[in-house]
């Protein structure tokens, strides 16, 4: 069966250094979301991309995250400098098209700032 | 803004019982609702999917409802077993051009051997 794949799993880094997330969605999805979940609540979209695009990322913290998907296929989310407030679980989740209604999520980052 | 809240927090039940979990969420014009399952440390798994024009959905034994109008919904688990344990998040999905999710803060269950 078909999984979105993410690296790191895990993520331990101090504070001021850059990190960076790589997501692989499943083949043939042209919709790829970055989602950041704090533990406790619920995850909060980070930014969207519709193939190699940007649709939405009204909710990236510009000053220090990038996201790209530079081929339209996998994605890469930075942060630089992590915050001790970046520590999180980073979700990606991919669909087939924007008008899709389901989202298929992979297994997340967890990130530790020190 | 979409707010989505669902109560309790955190629940335990001993092994067997019907459980039901809550959702609210302050904007009715959505799309649709879905229910979410996750397990500690891992991604979100999808268990049901119910459109704006719905009532309910069933899979097993889960049963969803969705109150538009009132801004709720409920997913109800028969016979609970052990593997059930797990955080259940609900997420809206709002009528914009976006197809983001808006999610609760989910409910952490615990079923009891």
């Amino acid at each position: 069966e078909a999984e979105v794949a993410q690296s790191p799993r895990y993520k331990i880094t101090e504070k001021s250094q850059a990190v960076a997330f790589w997501c692989d969605p499943i083949s043939g999805h042209a919709t790829l979301y970055w989602y950041r979940q704090i533990l406790g609540q619920g995850p909060e979209l980070l930014v969207q991309f519709q193939d190699e695009s940007v649709v939405d990322d009204s909710q990236l913290p510009k000053d220090r995250f990038s996201a790209e998907r530079l081929k339209g296929v996998d994605s890469t989310l930075k942060i630089q400098p992590a915050e001790l407030g970046d520590s999180a679980m980073y979700l990606c989740a991919s669909s087939l098209t924007r008008g899709s209604y389901e989202q298929y999520f992979g297994p997340g980052t967890r990130l530790t700032v020190t | 803004k979409q707010e989505v809240t669902q109560i309790p927090a955190a629940l335990s039940v001993p092994e067997g019982e019907n459980l039901v979990l809550n959702c609210s969420f302050t904007d009715s014009a959505i799309y649709n609702l879905q229910w979410f399952r996750q397990d500690p440390g891992k991604g979100l798994t999808s268990l049901l999917l119910i459109q704006s024009s719905q009532r309910e959905q069933t899979s097993g034994r889960l049963n969803a409802s969705l109150d538009k109008s009132s801004g709720r919904s409920t997913l109800y688990i028969a016979a609970s077993q052990p593997g059930d344990s797990a955080t259940y998040l609900c997420a809206v999905r709002i009528q914009t051009g976006a197809n983001n999710l808006f999610f609760g803060t989910g409910t952490r269950l615990t079923v009891i051997p």
